[in-house]
């Protein structure tokens, strides 16, 4: 079946370095979500990449699709504590109009201030 | 109301035992999923709704599994029989159907679902 791997597992960073996690696809994806969990809490969504090669920002998170539609990228600068949480992608590759999506394990991201 | 709310929050079960996890999801998002979300581990598809059909059930683990949606609102995940192994966070989400792929995904506090 469909994988979605995500690296690292975990990291803890110095508040204001930067953070990259990455997400690989076992197949094509037809496109990928990116959502955040904080302790205790449950997923939210912050954004669905579609195009090959898409480039997303939001404020300090710049998220990328690659050219082959099989991995993906989150990249935050200049971390804050607000950021702690983990965040996961998930892969959707269906045409069917089904809208199932295949979640990774996600990377937990610490901040110390 | 203004989110996914899911009750109870918290379900203790002994080992057997039937056990009902209900979803409301947000007022008119058409579909529905279930996912279960074990420790360090990423929400595990269960079932999909589409109005009051499971479209898609294929991530169900066995038929100790079931859902229902008969009105196309409120869902029930029902599990029979249960084992230590389904301990686990139950997580429902709600978004707008669309017929070219999937939309964002609004996620309730979920149910953690303990068996003794």
């Amino acid at each position: 079946g469909q994988q979605v791997m995500q690296i690292p597992q975990y990291q803890h960073v110095q508040e204001g370095e930067d953070f990259t996690t990455y997400c690989n696809s076992s197949t094509t994806l037809s496109n990928i979500q990116w959502y955040k969990q904080r302790p205790g809490g449950h997923p939210v969504f912050l954004i669905q990449l579609v195009k090959s090669g898409e480039v997303k920002k939001q404020k300090r998170l710049t998220f990328q699709f690659g050219e082959a539609k099989k991995n993906s990228s989150l990249h935050i600068t200049a971390t804050q504590t607000t950021d702690v949480g983990t965040y996961f992608c998930a892969g959707y590759k269906g045409n069917s109009g089904y809208s199932t999506l295949t979640f990774g394990k996600g990377t937990m991201l610490l901040v110390s201030p | 109301g203004a989110g996914v709310s899911q009750t109870p929050s918290n379900k203790v079960t002994e080992k057997g035992k039937y056990v009902e996890l209900r979803c409301d999801p947000i007022s008119g998002h058409t579909a529905l999923y279930w996912y279960r979300q074990s420790l360090g581990q990423g929400p595990e598809f269960l079932i999909y709704f589409q109005g009051t059909g499971a479209a898609d059930d294929s991530g169900l683990p066995n038929d100790r599994f079931f859902a229902v949606r008969p009105e196309g609102s409120v869902s029930t995940l029902k599990i029979q029989r249960t084992e230590r192994g389904d301990s686990a966070v139950y997580l429902c989400a709600s978004s707008l159907s669309s017929g070219t792929g999937p939309n964002e995904q609004f996620f309730g506090p979920g149910t953690r679902l303990t068996v003794l």
